[in-house]
């Protein structure tokens, strides 16, 4: 079955700058979409086609693309955007829907 | 104000049915694609299915096919999910998601989420 790979973890200070991967052999051909999903909430979409941002997403919030991988980005991360990122995509054939196993955010 | 709202959770037998439904407000519903999608409790989100606007076209995570249906009813605004012969594994809080285009394939980002409806298979 396809995957998308994301690490568990990633850790920042509050002003830093936090990068979350997603990796997966269709990504070149299938677009990616990020969600935050914070405790006993439902998930929110933060980017869409690898790089766009939703109405209301705030600026530090961007998405990029290299080959095989995609990234989330979060400028000048605040205590705020602690939560849960899940990345989503398609297969190859856009035939199912796929999400990446999700990479809780930490803000120390 | 753009809503959904799923029904129909609750505590079944393994082997059994149960049907979901999610109620739309908001939008124009007949125009956008939905899906379902799931979260077993402390676990990762799971795409389930995805339907088009006009009820075409539908798909299946590999793990429900064969035994859950999905549909709409655009007369209605409400999306369904028909799970039959549930699974312990099936246990999870059962999200209804709005897709941004019409076709369900590729999906193009789930941009409003309900607040989910709860199911759980056991004996």
């Amino acid at each position: 079955s396809y995957e998308l790979t994301q690490p568990p973890s990633v850790s920042v200070s509050p002003g830093q700058t936090a990068r979350i991967t997603c990796s997966a052999d269709a990504l070149p051909k299938q677009y990616a979409y990020w969600y935050q999903q914070k405790p006993g909430q439902a998930p929110v979409l933060v980017i869409y086609k690898d790089s766009e941002r939703p109405s209301g997403i705030p600026e530090r919030f961007s998405g990029s693309s290299s080959g095989t991988t995609v990234t989330l980005t979060i400028s000048g991360v605040q205590a705020e955007d602690e939560a849960d990122y899940y990345c989503q995509s398609a297969d190859s054939s856009g035939t199912y829907a796929v999400f990446g196993g999700g990479t809780k955010l930490t803000v120390l | 104000e753009v809503q959904l709202v799923e029904s129909g959770g609750g505590l079944v037998q393994p082997g059994r049915s149960l049907r979901l439904s999610c109620a739309a407000s908001g939008f124009t519903f007949d125009d956008y694609a939905m899906h379902w999608v799931r979260q077993a409790p402390g676990k990762g989100l799971e795409w389930v299915s995805g339907i088009s606007w006009n009820s075409g076209s539908t798909g299946y995570a590999d793990s429900v096919k064969g035994r859950f249906t999905i549909s709409r009813d655009n007369a209605k605004n409400s999306l369904y999910l028909q799970m039959n012969s549930l699974r312990a594994e099936d246990t999870a809080l059962y999200y209804c998601a709005k897709d941004q285009t019409y076709n369900w394939n590729p999906p193009e980002g789930f941009d409003i989420w309900g607040q989910g409806t709860m199911v759980t298979v056991s004996s």
